[in-house]
């Protein structure tokens, strides 16, 4: 139990174009998300949290206009990179939680800016 | 302000020797601890955690955890390691300000050489 998934998992895009990543939590309902940016050999960095039905709550220096969050159901969350550049590029991690329960962490998405 | 630390970048023991990777925190009030385990391109696995009770924490794959307050510990252990435990481990703390985010540590890659 208690799966999260990530789509695609490996993404290349020119710079200047959107990129949209999907986290889906497969066998709960997740009252919760979360979106976690990790540079290489670095720890993740929360960049923001979103609750179904709400508008996302962003870290302190994160672009929201940049990163555009949706959390439009209980088992899907997803995040567009606007106008990307190549500085942009990391692994994008998501996770999921219902209630108060542990985050669940899906399996991560590489984007890649060219 | 809520941090914790992981000393230590890398740790390598040989298979069948025990192993520890270090961590320590700095929360005010009672903290809740994590430990997660990263492979290449994948998303975090949780390990174990600390919320409240005895101080040391079973978790999965034969990993456990002590808790210590007096010296704000919270250090990961098996007693065996194997090659396959080979990975990036982080440390987390659960902020006391919002308990939806987690702080990371900056991670400890643990190698098992046979």
């Amino acid at each position: 139990g208690a799966v999260v998934s990530q789509h695609p998992s490996r993404v290349i895009c020119k710079s200047g174009t959107s990129v949209k990543i999907e986290c889906r939590s497969l066998d709960f309902q997740a009252t919760t998300m979360f979106w976690y940016r990790q540079f290489p050999k670095q720890s993740l960095m929360l960049m923001a949290t979103s609750n179904e039905g709400s508008k996302a709550t962003y870290e302190q220096g994160v672009e929201k206009d940049k990163f555009l969050i949706n959390h439009a159901s209980l088992t899907l969350s997803t995040l567009t990179v606007t106008s990307a550049h190549p500085e942009d590029s990391s692994f994008y991690i998501c996770s999921a939680r219902t209630g108060q329960s542990e985050q669940y962490f899906g399996p991560g998405t590489r984007l890649t800016v060219t | 302000a809520q941090s914790v630390a992981q000393p230590e970048d890398q740790v390598k023991v040989a298979e069948g020797n025990p192993l520890t990777v270090k961590c320590t925190y700095s929360v005010s009030g009672n903290p809740y601890l994590f430990w997660y385990v990263q492979y290449p391109n994948r998303g975090l696995q949780f390990l174990l955690k600390y919320i409240t009770g005895d101080n040391l924490v079973k978790g999965s794959y034969g990993f456990e955890a002590e808790f210590n307050k007096s010296q704000t510990s919270f250090h990961l252990k098996k007693p065996s390691a194997l090659v396959s435990d080979s990975a990036l481990y982080f440390c987390a703390v659960r902020a006391v300000y919002n308990t939806d985010k987690l702080i990371f540590g900056t991670g400890t890659r643990l190698q098992v050489f046979p």
